[in-house]
């Protein structure tokens, strides 16, 4: 079973409209966790990185939020624009290893207008 | 300044033939790290670079991938012979130690036939 779960797997919104993305994650003794958008064809590009004692942090329309008691966190989209179609990637260290990061699969976004 | 360049972008070769990825870390980031998607998966890790040493290399699949850093600067992942389920997209990302930021590259998607 994989250390880090995200739903939906996938969903379309209509452009303007807002969303939340949603991961839960078991990965122990935590450090971190990051969002990542990926775009088709291109690597993961980094939205926002919150460690234990963060529960939200924004940028932009991206609003990542983080509790770390019950291991969960979500990305909400506002006023969504067509170039947030994409793949958004939840990644979370673990503390006193090696820098490894586990990920999720994913929240495929499609916006359409 | 430049980000993490990765070569090729992508590459279709047979059973059984061998491919070399590259991948060009953003000068400075020691930390240099390979990981891959296959298809419907989670992105996973493969290893980690602390300039030319090999940190943890617990990720790589078998015997058929050999990584190098010589110099501590670009990195190379091979894969001799390749086989089918090697099929995926490889992930390069760098770091500055002691820096959680990732930098991703856009990845080589190979293709195993």
């Amino acid at each position: 079973k994989n250390q880090v779960e995200q739903s939906p797997q996938s969903l379309i919104i209509l452009e303007g409209k807002n969303c939340t993305l949603q991961c839960n994650y078991t990965v122990s003794p935590f450090s971190n966790l990051r969002w990542y958008k990926q775009d088709t064809g291109r690597g993961p590009v980094s939205l926002t990185i919150m460690t234990f004692s963060e529960n939200t942090k924004s940028n932009g329309r991206y609003t990542a939020t983080l509790d770390a008691d019950t291991k969960q966190s979500s990305l909400h989209i506002t006023a969504s624009q067509l170039s947030d179609s994409a793949s958004y990637i939840c990644v979370v260290s673990a503390t006193g290893g090696n820098n490894r990061l586990a990920f999720g699969k994913g929240n495929q976004v499609v916006v359409i207008p | 300044e430049a980000g993490v360049t990765q070569f090729p972008s992508h590459s279709v070769i047979e059973k059984g033939q061998t491919v070399t990825l590259r991948c060009d870390p953003i000068s400075g980031h020691d930390n240099l790290y390979w990981y891959r998607r296959v298809m419907g998966k989670e992105i996973k890790f493969l290893l980690h670079f602390v300039k030319e040493s090999k940190q943890d290399e617990s990720g790589m699949p078998n015997n058929r991938f050999l990584a190098e850093r010589t110099g501590g600067t670009y990195s190379t992942l091979k894969v001799q012979p390749a086989e089918l389920e090697d099929s995926g997209v490889y992930f390069c990302a760098s770091s500055q130690v002691g820096i959680h930021g990732y930098t991703f590259g856009s990845g080589t998607r190979l293709t195993v036939v």
